[in-house]
């Protein structure tokens, strides 16, 4: 599969202040994806992306899906302490058929 | 209510054997997906089936066999072949291939001592 590099690895802050990731490619993707991983459960689907330029929001969390077609980011205003989990970005090519993830931001939220 | 059902949450087994892992769903999707986690390596494409009867290895099907005999059920065997099964594993279905988002299953944790 296609390689998605995903930073920061790891954000440790504290409840209230903003975060900020990003994923980005080598090849153009169709889709992007976000999706957020509880301890010990399944990804679940955040936000989904389908047009360059695109900007979509799920309550406190944006997402875009960048111009060049080879990036995108995930901000997530205000964080709260069920913010913490594992952020993955998935992505789709023209050529390809199932998705590829980046490696996963970790999230941890201190009171 | 819709979803995918992985089980056994848990699973144990000694090195050499052979084990399945089942996945169900009941989301009518056509396409379903077996991804392996691994700690900092996020997920990666064991197989996918984007119908019943098919099914294409992905990156990293070495170790690894599935059927997809019925459009509801896809399940992983995972080889004495598998260097390395100690594993997360994730099962996905997708309404049609690719550009439609997965949706998962809870997983199961494979240990092989």
């Amino acid at each position: 599969g296609q390689q998605l590099n995903q930073s920061p690895q790891s954000m440790f802050i504290q409840e209230g202040e903003d975060v900020s990731m990003n994923c980005t490619s080598s090849s153009i993707f169709n889709t992007w994806l976000w999706y957020k991983q509880d301890p010990g459960e399944g990804p679940v689907l955040l936000i989904a992306l389908y047009k360059a330029g695109e900007l979509t929001s799920n309550g406190r969390l944006t997402a875009q899906f960048g111009i060049t077609r080879k990036d995108s980011f995930l901000n997530i205003s205000a964080s709260i302490p069920s913010d913490v989990g594992i952020y993955f970005c998935a992505g789709l090519s023209n050529s390809g058929y199932a998705l590829n993830f980046g490696k996963g931001t970790s999230l941890l939220v201190t009171p | 209510d819709g979803g995918i059902t992985q089980s056994p949450k848990y699973l144990f087994r000694k090195e050499g054997q052979n084990v399945t892992l089942s996945c169900e769903q009941n989301l009518n999707h056509d396409a379903m997906y077996w991804y392996r986690q691994d700690p900092g390596q996020g997920l990666r494409l064991i197989y996918y089936s984007q119908i019943v009867n098919d099914f294409q290895k992905g990156d990293i099907a070495e170790g690894y066999s599935v059927s997809r005999e019925k459009k509801e059920s896809f399940p992983l065997t995972v080889t004495s072949a598998q260097k390395n099964p100690t594993a997360f594993y994730l099962c996905a279905s997708s309404r049609s291939g690719g550009h439609s988002p997965l949706h998962f299953g809870n997983g199961t944790r494979l240990t092989v001592t």
